[in-house]
């Protein structure tokens, strides 16, 4: 069975830092791996989707890794703005079109 | 070009009663899917359509959910009857092909079921 981990839970910056969030996998059987983000009250926003045979995406001030052989992934944020706050989460998709949600890091950057 | 949009954004009702959630995807994309999220608990997804046909229903998580997308266009998500552990998060989301695409979400109906 299929296991996504998200850690930290939640994280507190000040504005300008760089950030890793990391995302782990147990069964390395992928077919791809992508990242949302989710404003409160709102849906997610697809960043960024990596595709198994893939190792990196970059996306503006986003990038993000997939390491399949260790069932890890990394989102990168470079130049934290307090507008990057939200919750961050990982879904990683299998043999079937379903995506399995970690339950993601919760991002305040703070001025 | 209007991404996803989900009807109502949020309801509240009774335990017993019947709610019925509709879903309106991408225009054009065949796949269409349902996820919920209750509380303090992961997304996990419920359902996938290809076009009218149930693909995969390995997440509906019993006999109160009936989830419909006649002439594979929008879908609906009834819950009857609905109980307190119903409460949550119900998202839609859709994609142009099956394997490899991006998965594009809805805003979420929230229902609490009281």
């Amino acid at each position: 069975k299929q296991e996504v981990t998200q850690i930290p839970a939640a994280l507190s910056v000040p504005e300008g830092e760089n950030l890793v969030l990391n995302c782990s996998f147990t069964d390395s059987a992928i077919y791809n791996l992508q990242w949302f983000r989710q404003d409160p009250g709102k849906g997610l926003t697809s960043l960024l989707l990596i595709q198994s045979s893939q190792r990196e995406q970059t996306s503006g001030r986003l990038n993000a890794s997939l390491d399949k052989s260790s069932g890890r992934s990394t989102l990168y944020i470079a130049a934290s703005q307090p507008g990057d706050s939200a919750t961050y989460l990982c879904a990683v998709r299998r043999g079937t079109d379903k995506l399995i949600f970690g339950t993601g890091t919760r991002l305040q950057v703070f001025p | 070009e209007a991404g996803v949009t989900q009807f109502p954004s949020h309801s509240v009702i009774e335990k017993g009663q019947t709610v019925t959630l509709r879903c309106d995807p991408i225009s054009g994309h065949d796949n269409l899917y349902w996820y919920r999220r209750v509380m303090g608990k992961e997304i996990k997804f419920l359902l996938h359509f290809v076009k009218e046909s149930k693909q995969d229903e390995s997440g509906m998580p019993n006999n109160r959910f009936l989830a419909e997308r006649t002439g594979g266009t929008y879908s609906t998500l009834k819950v009857q009857p609905a109980e307190l552990e119903d409460s949550g998060v119900y998202f839609c989301a859709s994609s142009l092909n099956r394997g490899q695409e991006t998965q594009y979400f809805g805003p979420g109906t929230r229902l609490l079921v009281l």
